[in-house]
């Protein structure tokens, strides 16, 4: 069984940094690319970034370029999202997400509280 | 800056059949944008439909069915139950890594 966890949400004052990880297991994780998604409450989702399976392309939304990095350890089969600088409008339910020709595993989400 | 589309809302009555579309701002849509279905009830991860535009996810019953329509990516629900009565939200892949997606349709069974 597929199973992606998030972990490493929380509050964070404006300017401040959060590392959120993405446990996964039930597949081959080398075989897969992975995406952080995310969604303020009451509205629709965003992709935030994504990382191919070998670690070799990393993108990223234009809002969060060169505040968010995106990481995958292969040896804990462990998907991260470094986020800096972080802004009120970051405000959100972040997802991990398995990328197989579709966003098709998701995680149950992590919330990431950044006040005003 | 590439837009995905979709109808801000929909209704169909119930045993009834509806299509969602999802299409894009500018170019045109193949199967190579992998467009990707959800519903989404509140407080929940979304739950995927369709993936790779027309395989269904694994559980999801065959009143599911993901195409290509023209330009567009389809999802057509067929014998619709109250319990359709959900947010439906789509993704398509662009290119160099990057996904959008769109903005949702409130589908309402009545």
């Amino acid at each position: 069984e597929v199973k992606l966890v998030e972990s490493g949400g929380g509050l964070v004052q404006p300017g401040g940094s959060l590392r959120l990880s993405c446990a996964t297991s039930g597949f081959v994780f080398d075989s897969f690319s992975m995406n952080w998604v995310r969604q303020p409450a009451g509205r629709g989702l965003e992709w935030v970034a994504r990382i191919k399976h070998d670690g070799s392309q990393r993108s990223y939304v234009d809002a969060v370029k060169g505040r968010f990095t995106i990481s995958r350890d292969s040896a804990k089969n462990v998907v991260y999202l470094d986020m800096n600088s972080l802004r009120a409008d970051d405000t959100a339910v972040y997802f991990c997400v398995r990328d197989n020709y579709g966003l098709d595993y998701w995680g149950q989400g992590n919330l990431v509280t950044v006040p005003s | 800056q590439t837009v995905v589309t979709q109808e801000p809302s929909f209704s169909v009555s119930p045993g009834g059949t509806v299509t969602l579309t999802c299409g894009l701002s500018s170019g045109s849509l193949s199967t190579s944008h992998y467009a990707t279905w959800y519903r989404q009830t509140p407080g929940q991860a979304p739950r995927t439909l369709i993936y790779n535009t027309d395989t269904r996810s694994s559980g999801v019953p065959d009143r599911f069915f993901g195409s290509i329509l023209g330009n567009k990516a389809a999802l057509t629900i067929t014998g619709a139950q109250a319990d359709d009565e959900s947010d439906y939200f789509c993704v398509l892949y662009l290119a160099d890594g990057i996904w959008v997606f769109g903005g949702g349709t409130k589908l309402t069974v009545l």
